[in-house]
């Protein structure tokens, strides 16, 4: 089965600083793969997807990025963080059907 | 674009009670349907999941059926315990590969 691996689990960053959240995959090969955000108050926000290495979709303009530099790795950046910026990231991945969640990074933005 | 709504957004019940969950979505056209539980601060556990074919899906005290005609799905909850004490998501996926379209959540307290 799938597991989803997540680091670090909190992170406080100051305006303007950059940010590489990591994500990698176990368990599964070739699987897409997916960064949301869930903002206090809101629901689950899909940032970007994967459907293999290389390939990155945006769903909504941000100050953020990804990339997928292997198969089994997904990478959350911003050059220069803000505000806006802080909630909790999920990164999910889906070999085929269900989805499976890593256990989130909280980002604070000071 | 697909929406989903879930009612209540939040419940409160003493422990013992069955509870029912409901989620809405707007475009009946989906793949798959699947209800997570996610504790404070944390990630999501996924419950269960039903494909767009199925009607419903069991998983020892908790039962998902799926309305794809009507776009509905509900969340029945046995027994309940004061562990079930979580927010519960509701979310459906498309066809494509643009991920699950998420419900805001249902806070559920389960009162010893």
């Amino acid at each position: 089965s799938q597991t989803i691996h997540q680091w670090p689990a909190t992170l406080v960053q100051p305006v303007g600083s950059p940010l590489s959240l990591e994500c990698t995959v176990e368990g599964t090969s070739n699987p897409n793969l997916y960064w949301y955000r869930q903002a206090a108050g809101r629901g689950l926000q899909l940032l970007f997807y994967s459907v293999g290495i290389g390939q990155i979709s945006s769903e909504v303009p941000q100050n953020l990025s990804a990339s997928r530099p292997q198969d089994r790795q997904f990478i959350l950046s911003s050059k220069k963080l803000l505000l806006s910026d802080s909630g909790f990231y999920l990164c999910a991945g889906s070999p085929g059907g269900g989805y499976t969640f890593g256990s989130g990074t909280r980002l604070t933005v000071v | 674009k697909q929406e989903v709504t879930q009612i209540p957004a939040a419940l409160s019940v003493p422990e013992g009670e069955n509870l029912v969950l409901n989620c809405s979505f707007t475009d009946s056209a989906i793949y798959n349907l699947q209800w997570f539980r996610q504790d404070p601060g944390k990630g999501l556990t996924s419950l269960l999941l039903i494909q767009s074919s199925q009607r419903e899906q069991t998983s020892g005290r908790l039962n998902a059926s799926l309305d794809k005609s009507s776009g509905r799905s509900t969340l029945y909850i046995a027994a309940s315990q004061p562990g079930d004490s979580a927010t519960y998501l509701c979310a459906v996926k498309g066809g494509g590969a643009d991920g699950l379209t998420f419900g805001k959540g249902t806070h559920l307290i389960i009162q010893p």
